[in-house]
């Protein structure tokens, strides 16, 4: 199975409040990767944490990392309409050669207003 | 600064013909470059990557190839679509930061291929 299990699959919640998920991944890595990506859309790159950090901020958006726990959560606070959409955390995984991306089945986020 | 470059945008294809999608990136070289299936609602699906010219790892047997032409040239064909090809792909490309090891990952708009 792929890397970077994000749960839960599907979260909805009011607009104000805060929406919480969670990434958990197998191998050791070099780095862990939020994205987020509207409907039908690319993906957009929020916030990379290193393997060295364990909480990272930025806006609205909290991430941790636990490495001995091999998982990741992603806080957005105050949540907002504008923030529905789906969120994947991918982790940067050594492979021959170089280093390959791994992705999750992502969270899908619905804020109503 | 660094840009990746995806498209066609949309496609419709009939089953049985060939498909060619074009990406490139401008501003930085030898990156990785991936190739993402993402289906409807689901999850992304890696494809294939390149660590350089010529080198392709494929992650999955499918209907699909690829190929790397140039250092910042990605091209996912087929040479006969199947209706299961439809899907959202995303072309991406990672850097390797020198001493720390660090990687991150940038992507394209993507290209919804709907096979007809």
């Amino acid at each position: 199975s792929q890397q970077g299990e994000e749960d839960p699959q599907a979260l909805s919640i009011q607009e104000g409040e805060n929406a919480t998920m969670n990434c958990s991944y197998k191998t050791s890595i070099n780095n862990l990767q939020w994205y987020r990506q509207n409907s039908g859309r690319g993906l957009v790159h929020l916030i990379l944490i290193r393997s060295n950090e364990r909480e990272k901020h930025s806006g609205r958006l909290r991430v941790t990392l636990d490495t001995s726990k091999k998982s990741s959560s992603l806080l957005i606070t105050a949540s907002r309409a504008a923030d529905t959409a789906s969120y994947f955390c991918a982790t940067a995984q050594v492979d021959t050669g170089g280093f390959k991306t791994i992705f999750g089945a992502g969270t899908r986020l619905f804020v109503k207003a | 600064s660094q840009t990746i470059h995806q498209w066609p945008a949309t496609l419709v294809q009939p089953v049985g013909s060939p498909l060619s999608l074009e990406c490139t990136v401008e501003g930085t070289s030898n990156p990785n470059l991936y190739w993402y299936r993402q289906a409807a609602g689901r999850g992304l699906q890696l494809l294939f990557y390149s660590v350089g010219i010529g080198q392709i790892s494929s992650e999955v047997p499918q209907n699909l190839s690829a190929s790397r032409p140039q250092d910042r040239q990605f091209i996912l064909s087929s040479k006969k679509l199947l209706l299961s090809d439809s899907g959202f792909y995303l072309c991406a490309w990672s850097v390797i930061y020198p001493g720390t090891g660090n990687t991150e990952a940038f992507f394209g708009q993507g290209t919804r291929l709907t096979v007809v």
